[in-house]
């Protein structure tokens, strides 16, 4: 099985730096995503990652080390909008390639 | 726009009753996906559709629950003999193929079982 842990609820002050951690722990490994979801809507896709290190995409980065079983979204520059939940999901090594979601964590992004 | 949609986008039935749920996946998408999300919570993977088979079944939760997708496109979600424990959104998921990385959800069906 697959355990999969994010904080529940974080805050931030407009224009600050964020990072959200995600651990996990799979029966083997084939890539790590971030979801972003605001309430009442579907989840979009951020990030993937699947090699060890960080990947950037505008205010975005996203960081993995799979020797620890860990990821980081790192939200630079935070803007009101941001507010939102966060969503870590991992494939393991099984042959059907679904992604399993950990519980989100809920961002608060406050003047 | 060429997303994922899913109809009804609000669902109220009493329990025991028989609820279909449907998704129209990205045109082209051969890979088709349903989660089901409780407050608070992540998806939880229910059934995954690879062309018109079901490739990955195991996330269903008993034998109330269904889906087909005839040809290959939309997709249904069948639920029989509902209860309050069904309550959720429940999201539909598009992707080109089985093994690439980005999965296009649409807005969800909102189920509530009285």
């Amino acid at each position: 099985g697959q355990n999969i842990d994010q904080p529940t609820e974080m805050t931030a002050t407009e224009g600050a730096i964020v990072q959200i951690n995600c651990t996990y722990q799979t029966s083997g490994f084939n890539g790590l995503f971030w979801y972003q979801q605001h309430a009442g809507e579907a989840p979009t896709f951020l990030s993937y990652n699947v090699l060890d290190g960080l990947e950037e995409k505008g205010r975005f980065s996203s960081f993995l080390s799979r020797s620890k079983g860990y990821s980081y979204l790192l939200l630079k520059e935070l803007q009101m909008k941001d507010s939102a939940s966060y969503l870590c999901a991992v494939r393991d090594g099984r042959g059907s390639y679904i992604p399993t979601f950990g519980r989100g964590t809920s961002l608060i992004v406050h003047p | 726009g060429a997303g994922v949609s899913q109809t009804p986008s609000n669902k109220v039935t009493e329990k025991g009753k028989y609820v279909e749920l449907r998704c129209d996946p990205i045109s082209g998408h051969t890979a088709l996906y349903w989660y089901r999300q409780s407050l608070g919570q992540g998806p939880e993977f229910l059934i995954y559709f690879q062309g018109t088979g079901a490739a990955d079944d195991s996330g269903l939760p008993n034998d109330r629950f269904f889906a087909v997708r005839p040809e290959g496109s939309v997709s249904t979600l069948k639920i029989q003999r509902t209860e309050r424990g069904d309550s959720a959104v429940y999201l539909c998921a598009s992707s080109l193929d089985f093994s690439t990385d980005t999965q296009y959800f649409g807005p969800g069906t909102r189920l509530t079982v009285l």
